[in-house]
C-alpha cells in the first residue's frame, strides 16, 4: 500500500533555533513530493515541491526540504525559527501520472519564544 | 495566483438538513478538484477526487448517495451532504489541481465547518 509517514505528531522548538519537520514515504515510482502548511480553521497553503535536479529544494517564509531517495525521506527544515511558523504541516506525495495525493498524518509544530 | 475559494466557511445546521458547499478556482481552470474531511486529530481523509464533465470518483467507505458531488464546470465542483446528520460534523476541505501537469500541487480552499445539531 501506498503511504506517507510523519512520525512526529508534534514537533517543539524554540525560537531562533533550527527545526526539522520529518517526513518518509513509500509510494511507487520516482513520486512528485510536496509541503504544505495549515493554520487553524484555514485550509493547506503550498509551501515547495520536489520533482527532480537537485536534493535540497526551496521554499516559502524560508523553508526548505531535503530529498533522499535512498532513504525515501523528504524532510522540512528551516535554519532559523520563528513563532510564527507554529502550525500544522503535511507532506504529500504523488506516484507520475497518477491523479492521487498521498498524504502524512500532519506534524504541529510549537515554536517557542 | 491559483487562488480556491470555498464557500460557506461555516454552518451550522439541523439534523436531517442538506447542506451544499461550493469550490471555485478564480483564476485558473481545474480540471480535477478534490475533497478532503479532516478530522480533530489532524490527518486529511481523502473523499472523492471529481474530474469536470464525468462522474466523481469516491474512496472505499465513502457513501456516494451521502456526499453528492458535481464538477460542472472547468471552475466549480460542489459537494452536498444530504440528511445530514450529527456524526457527519466535520471540517471539509477542497482543493483543485491546476493544468494536468503530475508536477503541480494542490491549491486548497479555506474549508468548511460543518456542525449538524
Amino acid at each position: 500500500a501506498q503511504s506517507v509517514a510523519q512520525p512526529e505528531d508534534q514537533v517543539n522548538v524554540a525560537e531562533g533555533n533550527p527545526l526539522t519537520v520529518k517526513c518518509t514515504y513509500s509510494v511507487s515510482g520516482n513520486p512528485y513530493l510536496f509541503w504544505y502548511v495549515q493554520y487553524p480553521n484555514r485550509g493547506l497553503q503550498f509551501l515547495l515541491k520536489y520533482i527532480t535536479g537537485d536534493n535540497l529544494v526551496k521554499g516559502s517564509y524560508g523553508f526548505e526540504a531535503e530529498f533522499n531517495k535512498s532513504q525515501t525521506s523528504f524532510h522540512l527544515k528551516k535554519p532559523s525559527a520563528l513563532v510564527s511558523d507554529s502550525a500544522l504541516y503535511f507532506c504529500a506525495a504523488r506516484p507520475p501520472n497518477f491523479n492521487k495525493f498521498y498524504f502524512g498524518s500532519g506534524t504541529k509544530l510549537n515554536v517557542k519564544p | 495566483g491559483a487562488v480556491v475559494s470555498q464557500h460557506p466557511s461555516w454552518v451550522i445546521c439541523k439534523s436531517g438538513t442538506s447542506v451544499k458547499i461550493e469550490c471555485r478556482s478564480l483564476d485558473f481552470q481545474a480540471t480535477t478538484m478534490f475533497w478532503y474531511r479532516q478530522f480533530p486529530k489532524q490527518s486529511l481523509m481523502l473523499m472523492a477526487t471529481s474530474n469536470e464533465g464525468s462522474k466523481a470518483t469516491y474512496e472505499q467507505g465513502v457513501e456516494k448517495d451521502k456526499f453528492l458531488i458535481n464538477h460542472a464546470s472547468l471552475t466549480l465542483s460542489t459537494l452536498t451532504v444530504t440528511s445530514a446528520h450529527p456524526e457527519d460534523s466535520s471540517f471539509y476541505i477542497c482543493s483543485a489541481l491546476e493544468g494536468s501537469a503530475g508536477n503541480q500541487p494542490q491549491h486548497f480552499g479555506d474549508g468548511t465547518r460543518l456542525s449538524i445539531l
